[in-house]
């Protein structure tokens, strides 16, 4: 079975860079399919931040940046800012077992 | 504006059953996939599984932790989608979202949301 490991948490002063991994453990997602990355803030469902590996939907700011290289993501939030403090999860599909999986998760904390 | 309402959680004990609504708006459940996320308290997101569109022949498919226990339906004239729960465990307490994808593929985006209900499984 897939599994999207992230870190636990990551965290960063206002105005930094932090950046988190998504990386898979097996070859069934690979580069074929797409990375999207989502955005929970505290008792809220999770919110689309980025689709397609690298495209941010309207609405959200360009401080927050994806990409992909063979079956790893990453997502970078520069300029970090208080409401930023969240959780972040990766998400694609897997092809052996014709279902969608998300990452384990990472909390940021903003000092 | 699209909007998803899910109702039914609540308390149940552990073997026994229970059925989510999924009430949308804004847009017609026929021509969408509907899938179900769920979150236990303090923990990730673990896809449930979805239904698909009516121009994919409502095809289903789901979670290895819930095949052969949970159920996802439709009925197009309430345009609402249900989650039918049994042999619940413990392990499957947890809050239930239904999501609306980007589109019906293996591609999308879950792009709208509901609020959640609460499932408790318990003795």
């Amino acid at each position: 079975q897939s599994v999207l490991t992230q870190p636990p948490s990551v965290s960063g002063a206002p105005g930094q860079r932090v950046t988190i991994s998504c990386t898979e453990s097996s070859s069934n997602i690979g580069a074929a399919y797409d990375v999207h990355w989502y955005q929970q803030l505290p008792g809220t469902a999770p919110k689309v931040l980025i689709y397609g590996n690298t495209n941010r939907p309207s609405g959200v700011p360009d401080r927050f940046s994806g990409s992909k290289s063979g079956t790893s993501a990453s997502l970078a939030i520069t300029g970090l800012q208080a409401e930023d403090e969240a959780d972040y999860y990766c998400q694609s599909y897997d092809s052996s077992l014709s279902g969608y999986v998300f990452g384990t998760g990472t909390k940021v904390t903003v000092l | 504006e699209v909007q998803l309402v899910e109702s039914g959680g609540g308390l149940v004990q552990p073997g026994g059953s229970l059925k989510l609504s999924c009430a949308a708006s804004g847009f017609t459940v026929s021509g969408s996939a509907i899938h179900w996320v769920r979150q236990p308290s303090g923990k990730g997101l673990e896809w449930v599984g979805r239904i698909r569109s009516k121009a994919n022949n409502y095809a289903t498919g789901y979670a290895a932790s819930v095949t052969g226990r949970f159920t996802i339906s439709r009925d197009d004239s309430k345009n609402t989608a249900y989650l039918q729960m049994n042999s619940l465990k413990t392990e499957d307490t947890a809050v239930y979202y239904c999501t609306r994808p980007s589109h019906d593929s293996s591609v999308s985006t879950f792009d709208y949301w509901g609020q959640g209900t609460l499932v408790t499984v318990s003795s």
